[in-house]
């Protein structure tokens, strides 16, 4: 079965700082990725994906995610936190088997950016 | 493009009321998603549509039913509501499942 964990409910990270927020999945398949982000209020944006090809995937606002298939992980990552950057991230995985484009989503990771 | 739209956006029922969430698309979308976002568990599927004709079952469809309508329009009934559907509720679409789903802007319903 497909699952999605995200181990830290919290991060705090100083404005400037390099923040990372951590994703590991499970899948039978071959795993397509997400990472959404959603501020208070509002429905989820989609910030970026990894279905094949380079690694290293880059997305909206400056944030990055980097796919390793050993560690069955996809952490996102940004080189230089804003204060604005602060909200509610969720990371999606979808089975490649799975018909229909289910994604199950982790709980989530607050993200709190101090100035 | 409005993308997404859900209405209403808020709503109080007692338990055992019936209403239905409505939610359109105008990106000509094929699948379409009904989640339930609830503190400290993410979002889960209750139902969703491949495509236009079809229905599916999430991970958590008990006491609820949809009807895609159209292409454009996949809605979300409770039949008797109950205090366990408390939740904010959402849609999204998207073109094929390689790509990302659109999300719209929730619906908050409160069952008393």
């Amino acid at each position: 079965a497909q699952s999605v964990a995200q181990p830290e409910d919290q991060v705090n990270v100083a404005e400037g700082n390099p923040l990372t927020v951590k994703c590991t999945y499970s899948v039978s398949g071959n795993p397509y990725l997400f990472w959404y982000v959603q501020y208070p209020n509002r429905g989820l944006q989609f910030l970026l994906k990894y279905i094949t090809g380079d690694n290293l995937v880059k997305g909206s606002y400056g944030f990055e995610a980097e796919f390793n298939k050993s560690q069955t992980s996809f952490h996102l990552k940004k080189p230089s936190a804003l204060v604005s950057d602060s909200a509610l991230y969720f990371c999606a995985v979808r089975d490649g088997d799975n018909q229909g484009g289910k994604l199950i989503f982790g709980q989530g990771t607050e993200l709190s950016v101090k100035p | 493009n409005a993308g997404v739209t859900q209405t209403p956006k808020f709503q109080v029922l007692k338990t055992g009321q019936s209403m239905t969430l409505q939610c359109a698309q105008d990106m000509n979308h094929n699948s379409m998603y009904w989640y339930r976002q609830d503190p400290g568990m993410g979002l889960r599927l209750i139902y969703y549509s491949a495509s236009e004709g079809t229905t599916d079952k999430g991970e958590v469809p008990n006491g609820y039913n949809v009807s895609r309508l159209n292409k454009r329009e996949f809605s979300l009934r409770l039949e008797s509501a109950a205090p366990s559907q408390t939740s904010v509720y959402f849609c999204a679409s998207t073109y094929s499942p390689y790509n990302e789903q659109f999300f719209g802007p929730g619906t908050r319903l409160t069952v008393l």
